[in-house]
């Protein structure tokens, strides 16, 4: 989507690797956020940002973690990768926080395989 | 845990028909409610975001309404056309605190049939 990308978009690898995904932004918006989509249930969020160093543990954090050392870029690491995080990654960005008249906007994703 | 419950789970209509689903969530400390729309192979694109009771949204043929007393929103399709065939997920913010954690349900998947 204009303004947010993620990388890669597919990625294959193996258990107990650290992999990590990138999102990307050039909006300038303050909050940042890491979702998983996986079938039956939904899309659960992972961590979110709310500023530079700024972050904070959505409700499926556990084996992930992440980083914001610059407005642009939202890292979200596994450690050390299982069969269990395979998943399509959704980075999103928003201008204003949810309470307000701001959607997400959406990134791509990426799809992780972990074999 | 907080609770954002859609339903049908999965719709299946002829085109032109008009159609409507609904979004459950807490009435306690309502902030806000959005409203996405998600077409397969993509990525979900924001409708509306309805932040008063008794709220009305129009984009084109979908519009939606709030009950933020009751814990409802209803989303609307009117003549349904193949290009609306989408999920339609509704999502409610957790917690005070305005930075995040957007809790999504599961969706409505539509079919529209030509």
């Amino acid at each position: 989507d204009a303004g947010i990308t993620q990388s890669p978009r597919h990625k294959v690898t193996e258990t107990g690797t650290p992999v990590t995904l990138r999102c990307h932004q050039t909006e300038n918006h303050r909050y940042m956020y890491w979702y998983r989509q996986d079938p039956g249930h939904g899309l659960r969020l992972i961590h979110y940002s709310y500023g530079v160093k700024d972050t904070d543990k959505g409700e499926v954090s556990d084996g992930y973690s992440v980083s914001r050392s610059k407005t642009e870029d939202f890292l979200l690491t596994l450690e050390s990768a299982t069969s269990s995080q395979t998943s399509v990654y959704f980075c999103a960005i928003s201008r204003l926080g949810t309470h307000n008249n701001d959607g997400y906007t959406f990134g791509s994703g990426t799809r992780l395989t972990v074999v | 845990i907080l609770n954002v419950e859609q339903s049908p789970q999965s719709l299946h209509v002829q085109e032109g028909d008009s159609t409507n689903f609904t979004c459950s969530f807490p009435s306690s400390n309502f902030y806000a409610l959005h409203w996405y729309r998600w077409e397969t192979a993509k990525s979900p694109e924001a409708l509306f975001v309805m932040t008063l009771n008794g709220d009305e949204k129009k984009k084109g043929r979908i519009s939606a309404t709030l009950n933020t007393k009751e814990g409802y929103s209803y989303l609307y399709i009117k003549g349904s056309q193949p290009e609306d065939s989408a999920t339609y997920l509704c999502a409610f913010p957790h917690g005070s605190s305005n930075t995040g954690k957007l809790i999504f349900g599961q969706g409505t998947t539509l079919q529209v049939k030509p």
